[in-house]
């Protein structure tokens, strides 16, 4: 079965320029996830999909993300236009369900550069 | 909100040493405690979780964990590292007052095992 697959795996951008990060669950999976890893910081949150629908985007730092997940497969982060401080690590994760007991599968990241 | 403290960012062994490292949780409620690891240039992967039962959870390659409820803490020990366990090693945690959409990370810890 093949894991959480992400879309690039390295991102290198100028400032105010705009990336679009990919990512593609794993098959049968409708929850998605976003977080973020800033250098020397935490993995955080940023928002979860039940199949197209977002669930929560509490995590999502301003206006300047949009998440979508069109047909509640594949989802797609973009980041217009980007700041010095959007560069960090993108995760995805995907799990079955979103509650008790369900764990959540991790893609490889996408490392974003902003300069 | 829910919040993970790992106490050690750096640690560095020598092959053959035991290993604790330390992981604290902010009460919450019910809650999931995981422990990931990320080796170098691959995925972050589930080491060991912990959802109900015997406290004393086993994981992957010779990794356990211990729930102390009444520490809020769920340390992780291995009796002896070996060089192939250089990884940055990541406590988290869902349910509670977070949800279980979303996990929260540690800051994680870098260890470096030492041939």
């Amino acid at each position: 079965e093949a894991g959480v697959t992400q879309f690039p795996s390295h991102s290198v951008i100028e400032k105010g320029q705009t990336v679009t990060l990919r990512c593609d669950p794993i098959s049968g999976h409708d929850n998605l996830y976003w977080y973020r890893r800033v250098m020397g910081k935490e993995i955080k949150f940023l928002l979860h999909f039940v199949k197209e629908s977002k669930q929560d985007e509490s995590g999502m730092p301003n206006n300047r993300f949009l998440a979508e997940r069109t047909g509640g497969t594949y989802s797609t982060l973009k980041v217009q236009p980007a700041e010095l401080e959007d560069s960090g690590v993108y995760f995805c994760a995907s799990s079955l369900r979103a509650s008790f007991s369900y764990e959540q599968y991790f893609g490889p990241g996408t490392r974003l550069t902003v300069t | 909100a829910q919040s993970v403290s790992q106490h050690n960012h750096h640690v560095i062994l020598s092959e053959a040493a035991s290993l604790e490292l330390g992981c604290n949780y902010s009460y919450g409620g019910t809650v999931n405690l995981f422990w990931y690891v990320q080796y170098p240039g691959q995925h972050l992967q589930l080491l060991l979780k912990y959802f109900s039962g015997d406290p004393l959870v086993k994981g992957i390659k010779g990794f356990e964990a211990e729930f102390i409820k009444s520490k809020f803490s769920f340390n992780l020990r291995k009796p002896s590292v070996q060089w192939s366990d250089t990884a940055e090693y990541f406590c988290a945690v869902n349910g509670g007052s977070g949800g279980y959409q979303k996990v929260t990370f540690g800051i994680g810890t870098k260890l470096q095992v030492i041939p």
